[in-house]
């Protein structure tokens, strides 16, 4: 069975500061995994996915993500964050079979300080 | 285009009453998805719908869920008998196609409260 472990709720960076939120997976099939972000009161949004091509992901808003096979890692970074980046990420991994029902960790606020 | 659209937007229902929830997902769009959303949780599946087939159910929590997508578009989550274990936000997400690696589009979600 898989499932997506995400390491610290919340998450305070400054502007300008690097961003790193952290997933870490367990699959026993090679896994799809995604990241999406959610706003207040808004549905989730795709930042990117990583579909077994390219290792390091590239997404929206400068978001990008490296898929480390021996880690069981997917961690999220952007170089430099935004007051604009503030919300909730979620970390998901597929759940097998052909539909892809996704499997989500429980989340990282992230905080933006000016 | 217009993106994955649910009503209502919030609801509140005493215990033991039915709700519905309504998702109208982006047009032409075969797969949907049903998601519960407790608060502080992530998202966990309910059940998922390849036109209008349910061909998963398995994440209801309890037979007082049930779901439909009879013309295979517009797709409703009924709650029987509401607890107050049932409040939560409830997210739609709608496909383009039927795999894995396809994105799913999330509605902005219903947020139900049972009093």
């Amino acid at each position: 069975a898989q499932s997506v472990t995400q390491l610290g709720s919340h998450v305070s960076v400054s502007e300008g500061a690097l961003v790193l939120l952290r997933c870490n997976y367990s699959s026993s099939v090679p896994p799809y995994l995604f990241w999406y972000v959610q706003y207040p009161n808004q549905g989730l949004q795709l930042l990117l996915k990583y579909t077994s091509a390219a290792t390091l992901v590239k997404g929206i808003n400068g978001f990008e993500a490296e898929f480390k096979k021996s880690e069981t890692s997917f961690h999220l970074t952007k170089p430099s964050a935004h007051m604009s980046d503030a919300a909730e990420y979620f970390c998901a991994v597929s759940g097998g079979g052909s539909q892809g029902n996704l499997i989500f960790g429980k989340g990282t606020k992230l905080s933006v300080k000016p | 285009g217009a993106g994955v659209s649910q009503s209502p937007r919030y609801k509140v229902a005493k215990r033991g009453q039915d709700v519905a929830l309504r998702c109208d997902p982006i047009s032409g769009h075969v797969s949907l998805f049903w998601y519960q959303q407790a608060l502080g949780q992530g998202p966990e599946f309910l059940t998922y719908f390849q036109n209008e087939a349910q061909l998963d159910k398995s994440g209801l929590p309890s037979d007082r869920f049930f779901a439909e997508r009879p013309e295979g578009s517009v797709s409703t989550l009924k709650i029987q008998r509401t607890q107050q274990e049932d409040s939560a936000v409830y997210l739609c997400a709608s496909v383009a196609g039927t795999t894995s690696t396809d994105t799913q589009y999330f509605g902005p979600g219903t947020r139900l409260t049972v009093l």
